[in-house]
């Protein structure tokens, strides 16, 4: 059974810094390319970020670029996000999502979410 | 980017009835669209990809269809378990992109 449980989320004062973990198990970790979705309270979803598979390519939506840094441990089975400059406007669930397989953009597995607050 | 957007924004039907929800692309994206379902407090649940294809476990009284820039996804006798939020997403190129959701209410 595949399953993403996230962690890390918390309340940041806006500027600050946060980073998230996502722990997969139940499949092969290091061969699926995977993102982070995000919901901020009553919204709905946006994509954030994608890593491949092997780590080498990354991909941020305008609104995080140059802030987050997306990054996975293989050896780990481990996926993080790293936050920075936090605004107001990242207050959010944080999604730790799998790719259904073969670079199809499909979302077929998705954790139970981390709630990021930026507020001061 | 590729706009996503869903109509209606919301619905009410009873349980049985046939609903059909419909999400428009501001340009082609050929096939490359899924569907989620999302109840509340809940993370999305993957329902349907390449607009037609059902995922293993999703009941069949769920079917999508389109191409190009048009795609609805109906759900053919609606349950009690079928009130969520819906959402289309277009898998085609990055940003990846979703519709704004359509919330699916009990008349």
């Amino acid at each position: 059974e595949v399953q993403l449980v996230e962690s890390g989320g918390g309340l940041v004062q806006p500027g600050g810094a946060l980073r998230l973990s996502c722990s997969a198990a139940g499949f092969t970790f290091s061969t699926y390319t995977m993102y982070w979705v995000r919901q901020a309270p009553g919204k709905g979803l946006e994509y954030v970020s994608t890593i491949s598979s092997d780590g080498g390519s990354t991909y941020y939506a305008d609104s995080v670029k140059g802030r987050f840094t997306i990054s996975r441990d293989n050896s780990k089975n481990t996926l993080y996000l790293q936050m920075s400059s936090l605004r107001a406007e990242d207050t959010a669930v944080y999604y730790c999502v799998k790719e259904k397989g073969s670079g199809s953009y499909y979302f077929d597995y998705w954790g139970q979410g981390t709630l990021v607050t930026v507020s001061s | 980017d590729i706009q996503m957007t869903q109509s209606p924004s919301s619905v009410s039907a009873s349980v049985g009835d046939r609903v059909t929800i419909t999400c428009r692309a501001s340009q082609g994206i050929s096939s490359w669209l899924a569907w989620y379902q999302q109840k509340p407090g809940k993370a999305p649940k993957f329902l349907i990809y390449a607009a037609s294809s059902l995922q293993s476990g999703v009941p069949s009284r769920f079917s999508g269809s389109g191409s190009g820039t048009d795609f609805t996804l109906t759900i053919s006798s609606l349950q009690p378990e079928d009130f969520a939020i819906y959402y289309c997403q277009q898998a085609n190129s990055f940003p990846i992109t979703f519709g704004q959701g359509t919330r699916l209410e009990i008349k």
